[in-house]
């Protein structure tokens, strides 16, 4: 069984588009958290879920929104799409005070053209 | 803040020759340290972890050892295999466990040739 989903796998889109990105754990965290990947493999924090309320919410374009519809599913839209927007986005989950480790998804590949 | 350090490479090896992977860390806490792997294509996967100061995490025959005085988490493995060919990241979580996010180090691309 897949512990972290994520769909689609590729995602090609124009400009000015808006797109969302799907995400669902089975592991039964109750911490989502969607990160960055750019083209040189840096991952960086977008966003982090406890529980269906928002902890973290880094220096991201408010283009970007994630909605949590319950703690196994945390979704990101992302409207206005623009060229910088692409990259490859993960989605993971943890459990809090399981000392902090965090499974992650398979990788949504955005490409904007 | 926060911040890990680590090698970029990439780093070419040949099969079971002795790998070291160097990653220092930077925190205003008591951090857990994690190394993980990303195969081409593919998604991040947990290598190995260590949550407090002298301990070991080891998995597949990879081992780092936390080490507080030098902030250090270096990555090894004595004898590598093709197989092991991804990109290493070394990381960092602050939070105590809690839901803070993870601070990553920019990768390590390693290639082993037969």
């Amino acid at each position: 069984d897949t512990a972290v989903s994520q769909t689609p796998k590729y995602l090609v889109t124009q400009m000015g588009n808006d797109k969302s990105i799907k995400c669902e754990q089975n592991l039964g965290h109750d911490t989502m958290y969607w990160y960055k990947q750019d083209s040189k493999k840096f991952l960086k924090i977008m966003f982090s879920y406890n529980n269906k309320e928002l902890i973290i919410n880094e220096t991201v374009p408010n283009r970007f929104s994630p909605k949590s519809p319950d703690k196994a599913h945390l979704n990101l839209h992302i409207n206005s799409l623009e060229l910088g927007d692409s990259a490859v986005y993960f989605c993971a989950s943890s459990q809090p005070g399981a000392g902090g480790e965090q499974y992650f998804g398979p990788g949504t590949r955005l490409t904007v053209t | 803040g926060d911040s890990v350090t680590q090698m970029e490479g990439p780093v070419t090896l040949s099969e079971e020759a002795f790998l070291t992977i160097n990653c220092t860390y930077t925190a205003t806490g008591y951090p857990s340290l994690f190394w993980y792997v990303q195969y081409p294509g593919e998604g991040l996967q947990l290598l190995l972890k260590a949550t407090k100061a002298d301990d070991k995490g080891s998995n597949k025959g990879f081992e780092a050892t936390y080490r507080k005085e030098t902030t250090s988490f270096h990555l090894e493995k004595g004898s590598v295999q093709v197989s092991d060919s991804a990109v290493y990241f070394c990381a960092l979580s602050d939070g105590g466990g809690g839901a803070d996010g993870l601070t990553f180090g920019k990768g390590t691309h390693l290639i082993i040739q037969p």
